[in-house]
């Protein structure tokens, strides 16, 4: 059972927009910068999004990020075949005192 | 270009122990924390473990607190993780990862190392 709570999968056709979202609660997502990570088949997660919104280094603008009380959300527009991958959301928990990520989402591009 | 390159994973039985390393180039690893995160076989991520720059700051989750220790050596730019009490539950593909969760996110990730506890 993950602290932050994903939709186990999301699907959509090429050219069209998907968000996922992630839910928690003030000790995490209320309190503390939510990232984002991309993790194709077979490799190791990717960093997409980090402060909640600002998109990491080489990361299309198709990919964005944004946070409203204890959810967080990633969008992704303009769906290619290639963005098929599971998305982690991630962030600390100041009552765990432990770094804690969502239990993942994976996306299907129809 | 930046490169965490894992190695010391394999199979182990119960109870035994394991010593992972993480051998960083391409920046200036004595600047940055670093973490440890794994993913057991068709799981998700868990987070396992941070240190400071200066390994003055060390945090574990409770699922591994006092059975791993992470350390770090900046004179050879390297990260470490040793597991002892392995248990079949700790199965899975270890990642080192450069950065804080709580501050940018892991903005660079090894290619992980496969740990198997089992007897």
């Amino acid at each position: 059972q993950s602290v932050l709570t994903q939709p186990p999968s999301v699907s959509a056709a090429p050219g069209q927009k998907v968000t996922i979202s992630c839910s928690g609660s003030s000790s995490n997502i209320g309190n503390n910068y939510v990232s984002w990570y991309q993790q194709l088949p077979g490799t190791a997660p990717k960093l997409l999004i980090y402060e909640n919104n600002k998109r990491a280094s080489g990361i299309p603008d198709r990919f964005s990020g944004s946070k409203s009380d204890t959810s967080a959300t990633l969008g992704i527009t303009g769906l290619q075949t290639g963005d098929e991958a599971d998305y982690y959301c991630g962030t600390w928990d100041s009552s765990l005192s432990a770094g804690v990520f969502g239990g993942g989402t994976k996306l299907t591009v129809l | 270009e930046v490169q965490l390159v894992e190695s010391g994973g394999g199979l182990v039985q119960p109870g035994g122990s394991l010593r992972l390393s993480c051998e960083s180039s391409g920046f200036t690893f004595s600047t940055y924390g670093m973490s440890w995160v794994r993913q057991a076989p068709g799981m998700g991520l868990q987070w396992l473990s941070y240190i400071s720059t200066t390994s003055d700051d060390i945090l574990y989750a409770d699922s591994v607190k006092g059975r791993f220790t992470i350390s770090r050596d900046n004179a050879k730019n390297s990260l470490y993780l040793q597991m002892n009490s392995l248990r079949a539950e700790d199965t899975a593909v270890y990642y080192c990862a450069r950065g804080r969760i709580s501050v940018a996110g892991y903005d660079y990730w090894g290619q992980g190392t496969l740990v198997t506890v089992s007897s």
